[in-house]
């Protein structure tokens, strides 16, 4: 059973444009998510998060949306560049007493082109 | 810092045969996570710890899994015997007080 589910394995965005990567979760419990950007032979590194007492948190080009109430999340790239092309992990946790435990998405390969 | 060091980077092994994966968290960091990432099943935590101690190790597949963490600043990911089907990239992270992961490069282990 899928807890967090990103449903667009790929997406393709022109240099300049807005990118829109959208994530669903199925557990009321989360409390906290995190995007994370993934390159080739690579670990994946922390990009931005938020907590469910926000509803958006914003970083330079970088921006999380959150609806708890349809159980959404968004992550937008304002103005996307090439270099944005990665693969784009959305990851919950539900935070009560010491879990630390991450479920995380499948991941979105995002494309940037020229 | 140099990061959270993974070693080794590719490992070819025969089925069988006894695979270890080894770890170097960022120094100061309390947690420790072990992650395996396959295309069908995506990234999936195996095993954490929180200062030393495993704290949840329900997605450890088998019994043929275990990992350990001597000291602050070394753990181990021991598959015996290993099989095809744990060909997989390994990842390690460590974090503060479980604020935000920072990932190793990852182990790419394929099982022949």
């Amino acid at each position: 059973d899928q807890q967090v589910k990103q449903n667009s394995p790929s997406l393709s965005v022109q240099e300049g444009r807005i990118s829109i990567l959208n994530c669903d979760y199925t557990n009321s419990m989360f409390d906290y998510f995190l995007w994370y950007k993934k390159y080739p032979a690579e670990g994946p590194t922390f990009l931005i998060s938020i907590s469910s007492i926000k509803d958006k948190n914003e970083d330079g080009r970088f921006t999380v949306f959150l609806n708890k109430s349809a159980k959404h999340l968004s992550l937008h790239i304002v103005p996307s560049q090439p270099g944005d092309s990665a693969v784009y992990f959305c990851a919950a946790s539900a935070r009560a007493g010491n879990n630390r435990k991450l479920i995380w998405g499948l991941g979105t390969s995002l494309a940037v082109n020229p | 810092d140099a990061g959270v060091i993974q070693s080794p980077r590719h490992e070819v092994t025969e089925m069988g045969q006894e695979v270890t994966l080894r770890c170097k968290p960022i120094s100061g960091h309390d947690y420790l996570f072990w992650y395996r990432q396959t295309m069908m099943r995506g990234l999936e935590l195996l095993i954490y710890f929180n200062n030393n101690v495993p704290i949840d190790d329900s997605g450890m597949p088998e019994d043929r899994f275990s990992a350990k963490m001597p000291n602050a600043s070394f753990s181990t990911l021991k598959i015996q015997p290993s099989e095809p089907r744990d060909s997989a990239v390994y990842f390690c992270a460590s974090s503060f007080q479980g604020h935000g992961y920072t990932f190793g490069s990852g182990t790419r282990l394929t099982v022949v």
